[in-house]
């Protein structure tokens, strides 16, 4: 029931573009983005609603397909702070979040 | 608002004893999650509550593990006996309705020797 990240793992230098992908093998009602530093809570990036609706910050966009039940997430013109691990949560319709596996961001100068 | 409280933020013990971590979620906030965090399996779900009600517990690990909510401010997960297979770092997060975003305790990273 977890979605499913790819890649697991990605290694940018700054300026350098990246996209995680997320599916999910059940209905989505919203898709939730976190970025995690080593040591740290998960921190929240963006939300995804059914209909199109976004609500994040930062110069992080992403996307979300509902028929097939995808999402991605993209990261422009990266910076050093970027790096972390990015998880997106699929939430349920009986209101559950659950976790992909993480994707490990690398961004060297 | 402080944030969703965790307590303890470490936590060693010894393999056999009782561990009990402690969650106190955002006033207001009606939803509560305990998840697990290790290298091998990411973030896993152990459990969650909407309205102090615990919906799914199916990711429990075994018996050996227990989580209540006794009022809206509090929720503890109990491991009884605890093995050194615990040893992970579990958050608790809180939030509202679906559409909102999840905020996250800061943690307790538990090791069983």
């Amino acid at each position: 029931q977890q979605p499913v990240q790819s890649p697991q793992a990605v290694i940018l230098r700054e300026g350098e573009d990246a996209v995680i992908n997320c599916s999910s093998s059940k209905a989505l009602y919203s898709v939730h983005w976190y970025r995690q530093k080593h040591g740290e809570a998960p921190v929240f990036l963006m939300i995804l609603l059914k209909g199109g609706e976004q609500k994040g910050h930062e110069k992080i966009s992403a996307s979300f397909n509902e028929k097939k039940q995808q999402s991605s997430l993209y990261l422009t013109a990266s910076q050093l702070s970027y790096s972390g691990t990015y998880f997106c949560g699929i939430r349920g319709s009986n209101n559950d979040m659950r976790f992909g596996a993480g994707t490990r961001l690398t961004v060297k100068p | 608002d402080a944030g969703v409280i965790q307590s303890p933020r470490h936590e060693v013990t010894e393999m056999g004893q009782e561990v009990t971590l402690r969650c106190k979620p955002i006033s207001g906030h009606n939803s509560l999650f305990w998840y697990r965090q290790t290298m091998m399996r990411g973030l896993e779900l152990l459990i969650y509550f909407n309205n102090n009600v615990p919906i799914d517990d199916s990711g429990m690990p075994e018996d050996r593990f227990s989580a209540k909510m006794p009022n809206a401010s509090f929720s503890t997960l109990k491991i009884q006996p605890s093995e050194p297979r615990d040893s992970a770092v579990y958050f608790c997060a809180s939030t509202t309705t679906m559409n909102t975003e999840a905020f996250f305790g800061q943690g307790t990273r538990l090791t069983v020797v």
